[in-house]
């Protein structure tokens, strides 16, 4: 089955400066990958996706990229603030299955 | 669009009794259903998946005559879970995916402790 690896489990960062969060996927058919955001005691709320036909995907502080041939893909989020302090999950979703496998998920700490 | 409502919120139960958690997707219909189980600092561990009018497919290791799953129409699905234990005290959370749709969306969560 499709394994997700994801890095760093913590991330600190001073307010203002990029966060860059890392995920790996094993299964080559996996071709759609959502970004959740959960904050303390509620619900993860997607962020952005991209599918396997694009390389890479743009909603304003927030970017994700895609690497289909070393099966890798990243969220950035640039000019970080206080409120994107959360934990971001990645996921990879196998083509056909709609069955998610998650990531281990990153706590991003924002320093105001 | 694309919202899913979870009730309740927060259960506190005896050890023994059965407890109910509903899923809905309020304002699309929900063709799958997906429930998970999280652990404090931990990630979302799927417990099953339900398509409308199916049973349920669960995942290894979670017990199905425990973890009771019914998606009876399109827009509602629930979880019982039967002669709760304090070891099946944690945060259950469903999500919902329409027809042909890959993104799921998530409920809020039910925070079961049990006693």
């Amino acid at each position: 089955g499709e394994n997700v690896e994801q890095h760093p489990s913590t991330l600190s960062v001073q307010e203002g400066d990029s966060a860059v969060i890392k995920c790996t996927y094993s299964d080559s058919a996996s071709n759609y990958f959502p970004w959740y955001k959960q904050e303390l005691g509620k619900r993860p709320q997607l962020i952005i996706d991209i599918r396997s036909d694009v390389g890479e995907k743009k909603d304003q502080r927030i970017a994700v990229t895609l690497n289909k041939t070393a099966k890798h893909f990243s969220l950035h989020i640039t000019e970080t603030q206080p409120e994107d302090s959360a934990v971001y999950f990645c996921a990879a979703v196998r083509g056909g299955s709609y069955i998610p496998t998650f990531g281990r998920g990153t706590s991003l700490i924002v320093h105001p | 669009g694309a919202v899913v409502s979870q009730h309740p919120s927060r259960v506190i139960c005896k050890s023994g009794t059965s407890v109910k958690i509903e899923c809905r997707s309020l304002d699309f219909q929900a063709t799958t259903m997906f429930w998970y189980r999280q652990f404090p600092k931990q990630s979302l561990m799927l417990m099953a998946t339900s398509n409308e009018g199916s049973k349920a497919t669960y995942e290894q290791g979670v017990e199905k005559d425990k973890f009771l799953i019914n998606h009876a129409s399109l827009t509602l699905s629930t979880l019982t879970v039967t002669s709760a234990h304090p070891e099946d005290s944690s945060f259950y959370i469903c999500s919902a995916r329409g027809s042909a749709q890959e993104t799921q969306y998530f409920g809020p969560g039910t925070r079961l402790l049990v006693l």
